[in-house]
Parts: C-alpha cells; sequence; structure tokens
C-alpha cells in the first residue's frame, strides 16, 4: 500500500549543483502536484499535471522544472540550485477534479 | 497576493472542548475545499472536504463550515482530542484549472 513515494527523503546539495526529485504514486492518479513547505510560508505550489505529458506552472515556479512522462512518476528538477531553495518538498497526487490529494512524506532538501 | 489566509498561526484549546479553526479566501471561482492535518515529519494528511454547493460538511468529530457571501470556511472539531494536536492546512481549488492552494496553516496545540 505505497500510495505516493518520495525520493530521496533527505539531500544536500551545494550552490550550483542540479538535482531531479522523484515522485511516484500508484493509485493510477491522473493529477500530480509539487509543493514546497517553508517556515511561515504554507504549502505553496511549484508546478502540476493534470495528466500524461501534460504540465502547469503553480505559484512559485522560478527555478524548477518538471516532466511527467509516465502517468505514475512526476519528476522536480533543479538545474542550478540556490540557497533559497532549501526547503522541505512535498508531491501530491489525486484521482481528477474535486477529490482530495494524497501527500507523499516529502523530502527535505539543503542548499550549501 | 494571497488566495487563501489563515490568520490565526496558532490555537491552543483545552482538551474535551471544541476546536474551531477559520480560513478565508478571495478568489470567487474556486468551488471545492478541503482541509489537512500534518504532523511533524509527515506529510498532510486529508481530514474534510466541502463543495461549493453545500454550506455544512461533517464527518465524524469534525465539520466543515462555508461560507460563500463572506468568503470563509471553519473546521469545528469536537470533542478535542490529544492527537488532534498537529498543523492544520485549509485548501481552495478551481475547477477550471485544477491547481490546489493552500493557507499557511495553524498549529493547534490540545491542552491537557
Amino acid at each position: 500500500n505505497a500510495g505516493v513515494t518520495q525520493t530521496p527523503k533527505f539531500r544536500v546539495l551545494k550552490t550550483g549543483q542540479s538535482m531531479t526529485l522523484l515522485c511516484a504514486q500508484d493509485m493510477n492518479h491522473e493529477y500530480m502536484y509539487w509543493y514546497r513547505q517553508d517556515p511561515g510560508m504554507g504549502l505553496r505550489l511549484i508546478h502540476y499535471s493534470v495528466g500524461e505529458g501534460t504540465t502547469a506552472k503553480g505559484e512559485v515556479p522560478d527555478g524548477y522544472n518538471v516532466s511527467r512522462l509516465k502517468k505514475q512518476n512526476f519528476l522536480l528538477g533543479l538545474e542550478s540550485a540556490a540557497p533559497s531553495q532549501t526547503s522541505v518538498y512535498f508531491c501530491a497526487s489525486r484521482l481528477q477534479g474535486n477529490q482530495p490529494q494524497h501527500f507523499g512524506d516529502g523530502t527535505r532538501l539543503s542548499i550549501l | 497576493d494571497q488566495q487563501v489566509k489563515q490568520n490565526s498561526p496558532s490555537l491552543s484549546v483545552q482538551e474535551g472542548r471544541i476546536s474551531i479553526l477559520n480560513c478565508d479566501y478571495t478568489n470567487s471561482m474556486f468551488d471545492y475545499f478541503l482541509w489537512y492535518k500534518k504532523y511533524p515529519a509527515e506529510g498532510p494528511t486529508f481530514l474534510i472536504s466541502i463543495s461549493s454547493i453545500k454550506d455544512k460538511n461533517e464527518d465524524g468529530r469534525f465539520t466543515v463550515f462555508l461560507n460563500k457571501s463572506a468568503k470563509h470556511l471553519s473546521l469545528h472539531i469536537v470533542p478535542s482530542q490529544p492527537g488532534d494536536s498537529a498543523v492544520y492546512f485549509c485548501a481552495a481549488s478551481d475547477n477550471r484549472d485544477d491547481k490546489i492552494i493552500f493557507g499557511k496553516g495553524t498549529r493547534l496545540h490540545i491542552l491537557p
């Protein structure tokens, strides 16, 4: 009963390095989302996807790219990491509109 | 420009009493509203939702009220229990673009 799985759980990067965060869901959900959580800021939407091969910008998309090549996977990329991207990243999925999201347990990312 | 606002960063309630968490929104196109609960080091978990065609939805100890004219919703927890101590996020969705926007959260402390 995996649900939404995020990989890795923790990562430390140096400024300028690149990395990809992986989100995988096994519920056959159409919609997938990436959020970041910062102290006092709540959950802010980075990018989202309403189906395989589609992506759209959220509230704070700058500095990130995403891809949804397979329905079950949603990748979040940082091409050149900056200290301002230090955060906890959450992935979520849902079956369709007007349905609740299911969240992963997060990836804690530190950029030095 | 914050579309979903939770103006109380924290709230303390005696065990057994009612907890009332409030949320305001600015986008009149939001038509689906959700509450999530989050423990430290875990992803948010879905609690309860309400469609804009209703003004109340109840699930056990949890009731959500929606006042569309005031653009306000609230979550009532009765009776409050120690395990309810967590951060609660209000979220809203516009069915036209499938984004789900979150508030900053309210930390609820249930006092013994």
